[in-house]
C-alpha cells in the first residue's frame, strides 16, 4: 500500500484479554519496527524485524508480549494478559533499510489500546 | 545503555526562530534524525545528518556535531502548525537495531 497501516485504529479491552494488533508496511519495505508511546511520553522501541527475523527483541517489557513477521511484510504484536499499564498508543513503523536510506522511517497511524 | 537527552518543552511566537537541542550516549552511531509529531498524529521525518554540518531543507535545519555528541533541530520563521513534539533519534548500529528516540520536545507557539 501507499503507507503503513494498522489495526484496529482503537481498542478497548478488559483486563486479563489478549489482543493482536496488525501492521502492514510498505510494500518494499524489508524492515519494520513496533514502538509504544504512552500517553504524553515519548516513543519507547519495542522490537525490530529484518526480514522475517527479529535481530533485535530488547524492548519487549515482559513476556506477555511477543511479536511475528510473515512473508517480510505483515507483522502482529500479540499482548497476553493485558494490564491497564499496557494501556498506549502501539506504532508501528517501516523502512528500507540501507546505509544510504538516511534512517528515515514511515510510521502508521498506530493503534490505540486501552485497557479497562 | 542507550540514551538521548532533549529538553522537555519549548515555547515560543510566530515569526520567530527556536532551537531544540539534543545530546546522545550511544554504543555507535550512524546518524541523527529528527522526526515531528503532531498531537493524535503518526510521527514524520523531517531531517537526518549522518555527518556534521547544517543540513537545511526549507525553514527547518538540522545540525550535528559528532566530536561533542550533538545536534540541534533549528525551526524558523514560526507558524502556529509547527506546534507539535519534536523527537531525535539516532541509530547505533550499522545494521540489526532499530531508531533509538529520545523522549521528545513540545513546541507551543502563540501569536
Amino acid at each position: 500500500g501507499a503507507g503503513v497501516s494498522q489495526s484496529p485504529s482503537n481498542k478497548v479491552t478488559e483486563k486479563g484479554k489478549d489482543v493482536e494488533l496488525r501492521c502492514d508496511p510498505i510494500s518494499g519495505h524489508t524492515a519494520l519496527y513496533w514502538y509504544r508511546q504512552r500517553l504524553g511520553q515519548g516513543l519507547e522501541f519495542l522490537i525490530y524485524f529484518q526480514g522475517n527475523s527479529a535481530p533485535d527483541k530488547s524492548g519487549l517489557p515482559s513476556d506477555r508480549f511477543s511479536a511475528e513477521r510473515t512473508g517480510e511484510s505483515v507483522s502482529t504484536l500479540t499482548i497476553q494478559r493485558t494490564q491497564q499499564e499496557d494501556s498506549a498508543v502501539y506504532l508501528c513503523a517501516s523502512s528500507l533499510v540501507s546505509t544510504g536510506s538516511g534512517n528515515t522511517i514511515y510510521f502508521g497511524e498506530g493503534s490505540w489500546l486501552t485497557v479497562v | 545503555g542507550q540514551s538521548l537527552e532533549q529538553p522537555s518543552e519549548v515555547t515560543a511566537v510566530e515569526g520567530a526562530i527556536v532551537q531544540i537541542n539534543c545530546t546522545y550516549q550511544t554504543s555507535g552511531f550512524y546518524g541523527l534524525s529528527w522526526y515531528q509529531q503532531h498531537d493524535g498524529g503518526a510521527p514524520t521525518f523531517l531531517s537526518y545528518n549522518a555527518l556534521d554540518g547544517l543540513e537545511e531543507t526549507g525553514r527547518f535545519s538540522s545540525f550535528l556535531s559528532r566530536s561533542d555528541s550533538y545536534g540541534y533541530l533549528l525551526l524558523q520563521e514560526l507558524q502556529m502548525k509547527d506546534s507539535a513534539s519534536y523527537f531525535c533519534a539516532v541509530r547505533f548500529d550499522q545494521a540489526g537495531t532499530a531508531l533509538i528516540f529520545g523522549k521528545g520536545t513540545t513546541l507551543s507557539v502563540s501569536s
